[in-house]
């Protein structure tokens, strides 16, 4: 268990529609990041959030967008759904602290959620 | 850009044969490098990881060694289990202000028969 935690785990819906994927990482993290893993892709970085603000934005879509709350936990919030958008969505999250010296600190993920466009 | 290439699957191994998937990379820098193995229905769990040159990674018998003048970090193991039978990814970051995000491999299926 690597106490990243995602709900739900699995979820399935209609083209057009929106859902919202919730992540709430380890105790202490700061650090939230956001992945997509599908067949053709690969596994792809979305974006993520460093104590509430967003501090990197990858392959992701402007249908598709996140936060962070103050207490930390983020959502993925997925609209006006395509077919092509099914795939298991990633959370992890990393105790990084931002600093000019930086450091890679290792991310850990959660289970992920498996998202079914019909 | 960054980016990582790993060896294509799927792999098939017999028990106790000996394993190596082998990685390379392209990255501005000194990239981080790590090892994650996802097991069937389960999320990624971090393997191993090496942060500078010649740094060895090393968990669960499986060893990867960060070769700066090869771009590689071939992930290794000298005798391999049923339980071993996974999807492996390779993958690197950077250090800094350069965010940490990870750049993965396609990854590569392991299945280990008895």
């Amino acid at each position: 268990d690597s106490g990243v935690t995602q709900t739900p785990k699995h979820l399935i819906t209609a083209t057009g529609q929106r859902v919202t994927l919730r992540c709430s990482p380890r105790s202490g993290d700061l650090s939230v990041y956001w992945y997509q893993q599908s067949l053709d892709q690969g596994l792809q970085f979305l974006i993520q959030y460093y104590n509430g603000e967003e501090r990197a934005k990858g392959n992701i879509l402007e249908r598709f967008s996140a936060q962070q709350f103050p207490d930390l936990h983020s959502e993925l919030n997925l609209s006006s759904l395509e077919l092509g958008d099914s795939a298991l969505y990633f959370c992890a999250s990393s105790t990084m602290r931002w600093s000019v010296a930086g450091g890679t600190d290792t991310q850990y993920f959660g289970p992920g959620t498996r998202l079914t466009v019909l | 850009g960054d980016s990582v290439t790993q060896m294509e699957g799927p792999v098939t191994l017999s028990e106790e044969a000996f394993l190596t998937i082998n990685c390379t990379y392209t990255a501005t820098g000194y990239p981080s490098l790590f090892w994650y193995v996802q097991y069937p229905g389960e999320g990624l769990q971090l393997l191993l990881k090496a942060t500078k040159a010649d740094d060895k990674g090393s968990n669960k018998g499986f060893e990867a060694t960060y070769r700066k003048e090869t771009t590689s970090f071939h992930l290794e193991k000298g005798s391999v289990q049923v339980s071993d039978s996974a999807v492996y990814f390779c993958a690197l970051s950077h250090r800094g202000s350069t965010l940490g995000r990870l750049y993965f491999g396609r990854g590569t299926q392991l299945t280990v028969w008895p």
